[in-house]
């Protein structure tokens, strides 16, 4: 069965901790996998897509990266502002193009 | 400024009531979805459609409906037979289908 799973449920950390929050997935074959960031009472925002391993991307102080069996979100020197729910999902190969979702990280900086 | 407006924000229903959300795109996108989500777990597809005047089941269809006579509108019905209704509610479009979807503000809906 496709699953996504990630790790860990909360973190919590203090402005300028880095750190990295995980997305593992189980899929026949990956067609790409999603990085979005959802803010309380928002829909998602979309930051990164992945689609191969080794592949790697960066916006600001996030960096997206993926292996055949999990994708790492690396946040570098955090502030209160990157505070979110970050979610994970997965477009197998043989799903009709329909996304499998993790149930996400929600990331606290502290000041 | 190009995106997807869902209304309303807020919903409060009595038991046994029909309630519609309203979704409408000007992103020019084929595909639109709804997806339910509550605490705890990964987002959940409810419908989805590909194109005009066609429509798909999601994972968990039963006891919603929804209808695509225009491409920019893509409404959700919570009929009396979602027995479970209270949740947040998100609909997306996508506008390729390797494309990232892009989500709108989404309609928490409460039973009362």
């Amino acid at each position: 069965e496709d699953q996504v799973t990630q790790s860990p449920e909360a973190l919590r950390l203090q402005e300028g901790e880095s750190s990295s929050l995980n997305c593992s997935y189980t899929v026949s074959g990956l067609r790409g996998l999603f990085w979005y960031r959802q803010d309380p009472g928002k829909g998602p925002e979309f930051l990164f897509t992945l689609y191969s391993a080794g592949e790697e991307k960066e916006k600001e102080r996030l960096k997206a990266t993926l292996t055949k069996k999990e994708s790492f979100l690396h946040i570098t020197a955090p502030k209160p502002e990157d505070s979110a729910t970050y979610l994970c999902a997965v477009q197998a190969v043989e799903s009709n193009y329909q996304l499998i979702w993790g149930a996400g990280t929600k990331l606290i900086i502290k000041p | 400024d190009g995106g997807i407006t869902q209304s309303p924000k807020y919903l409060f229903r009595k038991e046994g009531q029909n309630v519609t959300l309203s979704c409408e795109q000007n992103l020019n996108h084929d595909a639109m979805y709804w997806y339910r989500q509550d605490p705890g777990q990964g987002l959940r597809l409810i419908y989805y459609s590909q194109i005009v005047n066609d429509f798909q089941k999601g994972d968990i269809a039963e006891g919603y409906s929804v209808s695509r006579e225009k491409k920019e509108s893509f409404p959700l019905t919570v009929t009396s037979a979602q027995k479970n209704p209270t949740a947040f509610y998100l609909c997306a479009s996508r506008g390729r289908p390797t494309g990232e979807l892009f989500f709108g503000e989404g309609s928490r809906l409460t039973v009362l």
